[in-house]
């Protein structure tokens, strides 16, 4: 069964303060890894697809990574509008035609100023 | 704004009663999924439509079933409602059946008293 781990569940940084978000995750073989950023009580914003181990992608202070069992979200110098839940989410090869995605239960971040 | 519409924004209703969901996928997508988010569950796959087709199956009840209709629209409807069902019901759509990013809505809140 496929699946996927986000740590820490919570995470208070300072305005301008650096870190990481972790996704383990376990699948059968994996067609991509998705991350999206969710606002409470409005729907996941997608963010980033990664295919394959040791592929980056950047979009302003975020940055995602991944190996063959987990990826980072990397944040650079977070401000207080950054502060949202970050899901993770595998799609499986098996999945087939179908392209269902596996949802990790996110780590929520708050940026405080 | 990803272009997904879903409506109602809210939904109140008491237990046993049935009701529809409706969403609208971004112009040319034909894929819709159906996820279910609740506060013990997180984000859960329910149901993949794909042109019409129902293409994939996940964590769906049996009182709950869903359609695509040939403008591409789909609604997914809950029937018997149990207090359990409460939960935060998002569509998503992407581009073609093979296409891998999802887009999600802004959700529909259902409260079951």
């Amino acid at each position: 069964e496929d699946q996927v781990t986000q740590s820490p569940e919570a995470l208070r940084l300072q305005e301008g303060e650096s870190s990481s978000l972790n996704c383990s995750y376990t699948v059968s073989g994996l067609r991509g890894l998705f991350w999206y950023r969710q606002d409470p009580g409005k729907g996941p914003e997608f963010l980033f697809t990664l295919y394959s181990a040791g592929e980056e992608k950047e979009k302003e202070r975020l940055k995602a990574t991944l190996t063959k069992k987990e990826s980072f979200l990397h944040i650079t110098a977070p401000k207080p509008e950054d502060s949202a839940t970050y899901l993770c989410a595998v799609q499986p090869i098996s999945s087939g035609s179908a392209r269902q995605l596996t949802f990790g239960s996110g780590t929520q971040l708050t940026v405080l100023p | 704004d990803s272009g997904v519409t879903q409506t109602p924004k809210h939904l109140i209703t008491a237990t046993g009663q049935r009701v529809t969901l409706r969403c609208s996928p971004r112009s040319g997508d034909l894929s819709v999924y159906w996820y279910q988010q609740s506060l013990d569950q997180g984000l859960q796959f329910l149901i993949q439509y794909y042109n019409g087709e129902e293409r994939a199956k996940g964590n769906i009840l049996e009182r709950f079933s869903a359609q695509q209709f040939p403008d591409l629209h789909s609604e997914l409807n809950l029937s018997s409602l149990e207090l359990g069902d409460s939960a935060l019901y998002f569509c998503a759509s992407s581009a073609t059946g093979t296409s891998n990013e999802q887009f999600f809505g802004p959700g529909t809140r259902l409260t079951v008293l």
